[in-house]
């Protein structure tokens, strides 16, 4: 089955600068990114997905990056605000099966 | 907030009992994942149901079983719990058949095993 990984698992940033988490996938199959955000004692909550005939998509702050041929995908915060704090979860799926397989977290706190 | 809820919210059991978790779907989606996150952990994929069928089972022993109802409402059953399964567990509804692959997830129910 398809094994994701994310890194880093903790980072801090000032407000206002920027936070950069990646994760790579190992099964080519895999054509839907998703990134997943979730704060403490709820939900995760769908913040941006790409697909595989994407190299890139941004909505405000947020932008994804996929790089299919090394199988890797990241996410870019722009201008943090310390409601960005929160564990973000990256997943992989494949469109046919739609069941994802989630990255392991990155716990991001943003320094006001 | 998305449409998706399951009950309970909390639910404290003792090794070897059973439990049943419920999931109802959002309004328009027909296909129901389950998942278990542990503290500190993604959530790993435990089954799927589309059209009342299990519809493919991440890396779970058989005494996690499931159920999806002409609603597409769904049941999560673990049997024989250990101390291992005290997890959030999440249920996510999506809609299987078109290009999108958006799942929306419910709030979760603790479970505590002691």
């Amino acid at each position: 089955g398809e094994n994701v990984e994310q890194h880093p698992s903790t980072l801090s940033v000032q407000e206002g600068d920027s936070a950069v988490i990646k994760c790579t996938y190992s099964d080519s199959a895999s054509n839907y990114f998703p990134w997943y955000k979730q704060e403490l004692g709820k939900r995760p909550q769908l913040i941006i997905d790409i697909r595989s005939n994407v190299g890139e998509k941004k909505d405000q702050r947020i932008a994804v990056t996929l790089n299919k041929t090394a199988k890797h995908f990241s996410l870019h915060i722009t201008e943090t605000q310390p409601e960005d704090s929160a564990v973000y979860f990256c997943a992989a799926s494949y469109h046919t099966g739609n069941q994802f397989y989630f990255g392991t977290g990155t716990s991001l706190t943003v320094i006001p | 907030e998305t449409g998706v809820t399951q009950s309970p919210t909390h639910l404290i059991k003792t090794r070897g009992q059973q439990v049943t978790l419920r999931c109802s779907s959002q309004s328009g989606h027909n296909t129901v994942s389950w998942y278990q996150q542990a503290l500190g952990q993604g959530p790993q994929f435990i089954f799927q149901y589309y059209r009342e069928e299990e519809n493919g089972r991440g890396n779970f022993p058989p005494r996690f079983s499931g159920l999806q109802f002409p609603n597409y409402s769904s049941e999560l059953n673990v049997n024989a719990l250990e101390l291992d399964d005290s997890a959030l567990y999440l249920c996510a509804s999506s809609l299987m058949g078109g290009l999108i692959n958006e799942q929306f997830f419910g709030p979760g129910t603790r479970l505590t095993v002691l």
